[in-house]
C-alpha cells in the first residue's frame, strides 16, 4: 500500500457531465499530481499541484482543473465531459528524491 | 520534447529467464529516471529510481537497471523471472519539471 488513496474507484458519467475526482496524498508529501491513462498507453501528465498552488501543467484544456487543500489532499474537476475522456485517472504523491507514489486510481467512463 | 520509448511491447518468458527491457528517452540534460511495475488489478507501484551517483541501480524483488547516458538509455533487468513477475512495466523520465513522462508500457507475461 503506497497510502494514497483515491475515490470513488469506478464512476459513469454521460457526455456534457462534470466529474469530480479525490485524492489522499501520502502522509508527510506536499506535492500531488494526476494522469490520465488511456487503454493501452501510459500515464500522461495533467497537472501538479504543491502547496495548494499548480506547479506545472500537462497539455489538457482548461476544462481539467483542481484544487489542493491545506492538508494536500486534492481534486481533479473536469467539465462538459467528452467521450475521449473515458481513462484510469492516476494521483501521485511526492516527497523530494523520493519518486511519486501512486493510488489505485479512478476508472471514468463516458457515455 | 522529451519523451520515452520502450521498445517491447509485449515479452513472453519461461520461469528462470532471463528478462532486459529496453527504455530510452530524448533529452540532452539531467533527468531522474524511474521504472514502474502495475501487477494485474493494482496500482502502480515503483520498482526502482536513479537520480544520481552509481548509474546500476538496484530494486525491490530482484530487478536492477543501468543508466547509460551516453545512450539514454535505462534498461530495466532481472536475471532470474517468476510467473509473479506477469505485469505491465513503465519507464518514466522527469527532467525539467515535476511531471513525469511515461512510456508505453511493456506487458510481460511469465510462463510457469
Amino acid at each position: 500500500e503506497t497510502g494514497v488513496t483515491q475515490s470513488p474507484t469506478h464512476l459513469i458519467k454521460t457526455r456534457g457531465q462534470q466529474v469530480t475526482l479525490r485524492c489522499s496524498s501520502q502522509s508527510g508529501h506536499n506535492t500531488v499530481s494526476w494522469y490520465q491513462q488511456a487503454l493501452g498507453q501510459g500515464p500522461q501528465f495533467i497537472f501538479q499541484y504543491y502547496r495548494e498552488e499548480e506547479n506545472g501543467r500537462g497539455n489538457f484544456p482548461p476544462r481539467f482543473s483542481g484544487l489542493q487543500f491545506p492538508n494536500y489532499s486534492s481534486e481533479l474537476n473536469v467539465n462538459a465531459l467528452e467521450l475521449d475522456d473515458s481513462a484510469l485517472y492516476l494521483c501521485a504523491s511526492s516527497s523530494p528524491g523520493q519518486g511519486a507514489f501512486f493510488g489505485q486510481g479512478t476508472r471514468l467512463t463516458v457515455v | 520534447a522529451q519523451s520515452v520509448s520502450q521498445h517491447n511491447h509485449h515479452v513472453i518468458l519461461s520461469e528462470a529467464a532471463s528478462l532486459e527491457l529496453g527504455c530510452n528517452y530524448s533529452y540532452g540534460g539531467t533527468v531522474n529516471l524511474f521504472w514502474y511495475v502495475q501487477y494485474p488489478g493494482q496500482h502502480l507501484q515503483l520498482l526502482l529510481k536513479y537520480f544520481s551517483g552509481d548509474p546500476l541501480v538496484k530494486g525491490i524483488k530482484g530487478f536492477e537497471a543501468e543508466f547509460i547516458k551516453s545512450k539514454f538509455s535505462f534498461n530495466l533487468r532481472k536475471p532470474s523471472v517468476q510467473w509473479s513477475d506477469t505485469a505491465e512495466y513503465f519507464c518514466a523520465v522527469n527532467a525539467t519539471t515535476n511531471k513525469l513522462i511515461f512510456g508505453t508500457g511493456t506487458l510481460l507475461a511469465v510462463q510457469p
